[in-house]
């Protein structure tokens, strides 16, 4: 079974701070894709990423940055010099293969950027 | 602008009652998800339709149903039978099932008098 692992529930950082959100995953396929949504208050998820599984070439855009790492099934989100407007929670996701786009989600980092 | 549109934003229900969450798109996707969201946990797949006048089960299906009679539309229907509804249900739509990025919708808090 495909499973996401987000461990740090809550983490408070003071504006202007890096943040890393960690994602562990697992799953049994050799195919399959990574995603990081951002949910802010106003409740709808908004898509950051896609990788898929063979592409292991780090990520950046603009503040964002993701380190995908197969060796430890990770795929970890940083934001740089983070600002109140990154408040929001973040989910890592991992999709079944096969064509279902069904997406097993983390239960989310919960990021508060204090101004 | 497209998007997907979700309705009611809140919507309480009493015991017994079935309530229905109605989801609209215009993004012409093909394929439609229904996720459930409880706090300080992740989101957990009701049920999905790829195509129109087709839908499959997601991971806890039970005392939910749902209907894909046109592409936009994509309506969750709560009944009696889910004892314990109260959560945020958010709507999804994708380009097509092949791992496509989905677009959300805002979302319906559903709460039990």
């Amino acid at each position: 079974a495909q499973k996401v692992t987000q461990a740090q529930t809550e983490i408070s950082v003071v504006e202007k701070e890096d943040v890393t959100l960690d994602c562990v995953y697992e799953t049994r396929d050799t195919t399959y894709y990574l995603f990081w949504y951002k949910q802010p208050p106003s409740g709808e998820l908004v898509f950051l990423i896609r990788r898929n599984s063979f592409d292991e070439q780090n990520e950046i855009s603009g503040r964002y940055s993701w380190n995908f790492q197969k060796s430890t099934s990770s795929f970890n989100f940083t934001i740089t010099a983070s600002q109140v407007v990154d408040s929001a929670v973040y989910f890592c996701a991992l999709s079944e293969p096969y064509g279902n786009n069904r997406l097993a989600f983390g239960k989310g980092n919960q990021v508060v950027v204090i101004p | 602008d497209g998007g997907i549109t979700q309705s009611p934003k809140y919507l309480f229900r009493k015991e017994g009652q079935n309530v229905t969450l109605s989801c609209e798109q215009n993004l012409n996707h093909d394929a439609m998800y229904w996720y459930r969201q409880d706090p300080g946990q992740g989101l957990r797949l009701i049920y999905y339709s790829q195509i129109v006048n087709d839908f499959q089960k997601g991971d806890i299906a039970e005392g939910y149903s749902v209907s894909r009679e046109k592409k936009e539309s994509f309506p969750l229907t709560v009944t009696s039978a889910q004892k314990n509804p109260t959560a945020f249900y958010l709507c999804a739509s994708s380009m097509n099932r092949y791992n496509e990025k989905l677009f959300f919708g805002s979302g319906t808090q559903l709460s039990v008098l």
